[in-house]
């Protein structure tokens, strides 16, 4: 079955340390994962993504990491500011069975300590 | 801004009525998603349209229905409505129609039942 859950519901992090999200999935047909962030009020919005044949990523201050062994993505942010504080979805969709739709996780809520 | 367009941003209604909620898609998207969001759900997939017709089907209740028009924007209708239909809705889109490539999000419309 489809399983997408984050480790930690909630994460604290001084500004300018670096925040490392985590997130377990169970179907070994994903091929494609993607990270949102949902600031109070507003939608998702893409941050970054990453395919199955591939095991990192970066963008701007950030980097996913995938796992496919252990079936683990994970999101880092390098020195994590105020703006930076949000939830935080983890999704995964591609060619499995379920190729229509993308199946989110419960989010992480990452508060940012100035 | 994700260039997805939602309208209304706030509806407040009663038990038993309805109401249609709007979404212009991305320029040049094909795909829309509608999405659930309430505190104990998180996240959920209701339906896609892509290109006018719809694709797929979630979480979505007899009570509600969806349609995409041929300018591409498309309108969730939600009747008789319950208290439990308080939530976030939100519209997504994509270019094609897979779950393998980034969904854009509306601001979404909050729904409030009383």
């Amino acid at each position: 079955g489809e399983n997408v859950g984050l480790h930690l519901p909630t994460l604290s992090v001084q500004e300018g340390d670096n925040s490392i999200i985590n997130c377990a999935y169970s179907n070994s047909a994903s091929d494609y994962f993607i990270w949102y962030k949902q600031e109070s009020g507003k939608g998702p919005q893409f941050i970054i993504d990453i395919r199955s044949n591939m095991d990192k990523r970066q963008g701007q201050r950030v980097t996913v990491l995938l796992n496919k062994t252990v079936k683990h993505l994970s999101l880092q942010i390098a020195a994590t500011q105020p703006g930076d504080s949000a939830v935080y979805f983890c999704a995964e969709g591609g060619s499995g069975g379920s190729n229509y739709k993308l199946t989110f996780g419960k989010g992480t809520l990452l508060t940012v300590n100035p | 801004d994700s260039g997805v367009t939602q309208t209304p941003k706030h509806l407040i209604t009663a038990t038993g009525q309805r109401v249609t909620l709007r979404c212009s898609p991305r320029s040049g998207d094909l795909s829309v998603y509608w999405y659930q969001q309430s505190l104990d759900q998180g996240l959920q997939f209701l339906i896609q349209y892509y290109n006018g017709e719809e694709r797929a089907k979630g979480n979505i209740l007899e009570r509600f229905s969806a349609q995409q028009f041929p300018d591409l924007h498309s309108e969730l209708n939600l009747s008789s409505l319950e208290l439990g239909d308080s939530a976030l809705y939100f519209c997504a889109s994509s270019v094609g129609p897979n779950s393998n490539q980034p969904q854009h999000f509306g601001d979404g419309t909050r729904l409030s039942i009383l």
